[in-house]
């Protein structure tokens, strides 16, 4: 089992739809959890951290961890054919190392 | 440009022979990373160098081999490639050792495309 567990998808919506992307997780050690985007053939690029439980929000992108479950979430309100990309989720137990734990990463695709 | 730099972009080579990727980055960081992105999309740290020095050695065969001639400068040089290799190669940086409950993003090269014949 991977320390990161993330449906890969692929998910199509339509626009304007709200997207709702989910990681679970086995280490309860983890305590900073990121959301990376990559565009197709390209290289990751961050989209929003968090640390420790909580929400964060930044436009249309809302982030939330639920230590206590062990699951975080990537809302995405009113979905643009621009945010069609995977989206990773990764986690680390210190910020010291930068050492990430990525999940699989789930493939969104928004349809004009 | 300020950024992260991967050379070659593309790399297809038959199997048993050594090649070498080059990462440079100007953001004035002091560690980098390699990454390896598989067919299904998994990202794995390879390697991490922190000024030259080796912070993070992950479960790779030791036919990989960083260097960190200086801190903007990361090669991967691979021995006697074998199908298995066969990957996205992605090359980050961050500024290290940031405050408590803060994070330094990484940022990631565009990536090399290694295919083993």
């Amino acid at each position: 089992q991977k320390e990161v567990e993330q449906d890969p998808g692929p998910l199509s919506v339509p626009e304007g739809a709200i997207v709702s992307l989910n990681c679970t997780y086995s280490n309860s050690a983890f305590q900073y959890f990121m959301w990376y985007r990559q565009y197709s053939r390209k290289g990751p690029e961050l989209l929003m951290y968090t640390y420790s439980s909580g929400n964060k929000e930044d436009g249309r992108f809302t982030a939330q961890v639920d230590k206590s479950s062990k699951y975080i979430s990537l809302f995405i309100r009113d979905s643009q054919p621009s945010d069609s990309a995977t989206y990773l989720c990764a986690m680390s137990v210190s910020s010291n190392t930068g050492k990430l734990i990525f999940g699989q990463g789930t493939t969104l695709q928004v349809k004009p | 440009d300020t950024a992260v730099s991967q050379t070659p972009k593309y790399l297809v080579t038959q199997m048993g022979n050594d090649k070498s990727i080059k990462c440079e980055q100007n953001l004035g960081h002091d560690t980098m990373y390699w990454y390896k992105q598989d067919s299904k999309k998994f990202l794995k740290i390879m390697f991490s160098y922190n000024n030259k020095e080796l912070i993070i050695n992950e479960t790779v065969p030791n036919r990989f081999s960083p260097k960190s001639p200086d801190k903007a400068h990361l090669n991967l040089h691979i021995n006697s490639l074998e199908l298995g290799d066969s990957a996205v190669y992605f090359c980050a940086s961050s500024q290290g050792f940031p405050p408590p409950k803060s994070y330094n993003e990484q940022f990631f090269g565009p990536g090399t495309r290694l295919t083993v014949l």
